[in-house]
């Protein structure tokens, strides 16, 4: 039944050491997203694939990549990441995109990342 | 200038109370959407509603409603005879073509 996945749930990496998180999902929606939540904070997008068009949100660091090799998957990439970089990452989907017209997004469970 | 405010940081209730949940936007845009998403301990966003701005209806879904009023730019949402498991965070989110702009959610706790 789960729609959109994450894997691992829990991710413990070190200081610098790169560290890949995935996430796919079986609605075959044409968007996918990663966003960052710290604590007791709102989601904060990082980018989206429009199916394999990559749309980076200006103010994510270079250190965050991701990767979109089909419709179903989707990878954060961290290059190398920092104390900051502790938080919850969630993997979302839409249907579609379409000026003027906002589709639900169906979220994932999340990958909470500590960095030690 | 693209906005959400959720004023409310923290609401303690206890069981079988009614709670609303205040949302307030602002959009230039005259066509926009608004959803409202609740946040268990688990973690998982899960999707409770979407209005779009030319449907001012309210609507009501089991204990959950929702009222949208344009004049006062505002997206309330209020839970009926409340229970232990509405306990989350509760995120308002206005829509913007390609992205969802969150709100920093309200923390709502139920008591038994």
């Amino acid at each position: 039944d789960a729609m959109v996945i994450q894997n691992p749930r829990y991710q413990v990496t070190q200081f610098g050491k790169p560290v890949t998180l995935s996430c796919s999902q079986t609605l075959n929606h044409n968007v996918m997203y990663w966003y960052q939540q710290k604590s007791s904070q709102a989601p904060k997008l990082l980018f989206h694939y429009y199916d394999k068009d990559f749309n980076n949100e200006a103010d994510t660091p270079d250190n965050f990549q991701s990767r979109r090799p089909n419709t179903s998957f989707c990878f954060l990439d961290i290059r190398s990441p920092g104390l900051g970089d502790a938080a919850m990452y969630l993997c979302a989907t839409s249907r579609d995109l379409f000026r003027g017209l906002n589709y639900e997004q169906y979220f994932g469970p999340g990958t909470r990342l500590t960095v030690t | 200038a693209q906005k959400v405010t959720q004023a409310q940081t923290e609401i303690s209730v206890v069981e079988k109370e009614d709670v609303t949940l205040d949302c307030v936007y602002e959009t230039r845009d005259t066509t926009y959407y608004l959803f409202w998403y609740k946040q268990p301990p688990s973690g998982e966003l899960v999707f409770l509603i979407r209005r779009n701005s030319f449907d001012e209806q309210n609507e009501i879904s089991g204990r959950y409603s929702w009222n949208f009023q344009k004049s006062t730019s505002s997206f309330n949402f209020t839970i009926t005879a409340s229970q232990v498991v509405d306990s989350a965070v509760y995120f308002c989110a206005l829509g913007n073509t390609d992205k969802l702009i969150f709100g920093t959610g309200t923390r709502l706790q139920v008591f038994p």
